[in-house]
């Protein structure tokens, strides 16, 4: 079975401090990888997809980064954050072109 | 661009009654639907998935239809209970080549005992 772990849990940064979240997907090779925003009370907001080790789309401009350094790992980074990046952010997989995503438990992140 | 629009935002129903969420989606060579469950602090659970070439699925109490038509999409939970409560997304998989996923804004259910 395939399972799918995001690190840290939660994180509570300073303005203008560097970021950087995590997703590992176990059990399943050359999965399709995404991340997703979403703010508190709000609706899903795709950031990035990924199909393949070292290729990173982006979606949606909010001033992050993703990178693919493995087939199994997914990394969310900037390196200043703004009080708008507080939210909850998922990672997902799925198996193939628009098949149903499978997400993580998801990383709370407050920005103060 | 690809739009999605889901009501009602919020929907409280009795125990044993039926909850209805609708989704109406912008026509763009769509071909995948998903309804998704979220708890609070949690991730997202599938619940079903739906291709477009589908117009009626059941699953554990669940049914979804899909209005192609009308660009319609609806969840129906039959018989709601207390543990159906949580917030429902539907989402699009628009078929524009850009692995681009659009969801819904959401219904928060409550099912009252």
């Amino acid at each position: 079975a395939q399972t799918i772990h995001q690190w840290p849990v939660a994180e509570i940064k300073a303005v203008g401090s560097p970021l950087s979240l995590g997703c590992t997907i176990k059990g399943k090779s050359s999965p399709n990888l995404y991340w997703y925003w979403q703010a508190t009370g709000g609706t899903l907001q795709q950031l990035f997809y990924s199909i393949t080790v070292g290729q990173v789309e982006s979606v949606v401009q909010l001033n992050l980064s993703a990178s693919r350094p493995k087939d199994d790992q997914f990394i969310l980074s900037t390196e200043k954050l703004l009080l708008s990046h507080s939210g909850f952010y998922l990672c997902a997989w799925s198996w193939q072109y628009y098949a149903e995503q499978f997400f993580g438990p998801g990383t709370r992140l407050t920005v103060l | 661009g690809e739009q999605v629009e889901q009501r009602p935002p919020h929907l409280s129903v009795p125990e044993g009654d039926s909850a209805v969420i609708i989704c109406t989606y912008t026509d763009s060579a769509t071909a995948y639907f998903y309804w998704y469950k979220q708890e609070p602090g949690a991730g997202l659970q599938l619940l079903m998935s739906v291709f477009s070439n589908v117009d009626r699925k059941e699953e554990q109490g669940l049914t979804v239809l899909l209005n192609k038509k009308d660009k319609q999409l609806s969840l129906n939970l039959t018989a709601a209970h207390p543990g159906d409560s949580a917030v429902y997304f539907c989402a699009v998989g628009f078929n524009t080549g850009n692995y681009k996923y659009v969801f819904g804004a959401g219904t928060r259910l409550k099912v009252i005992a």
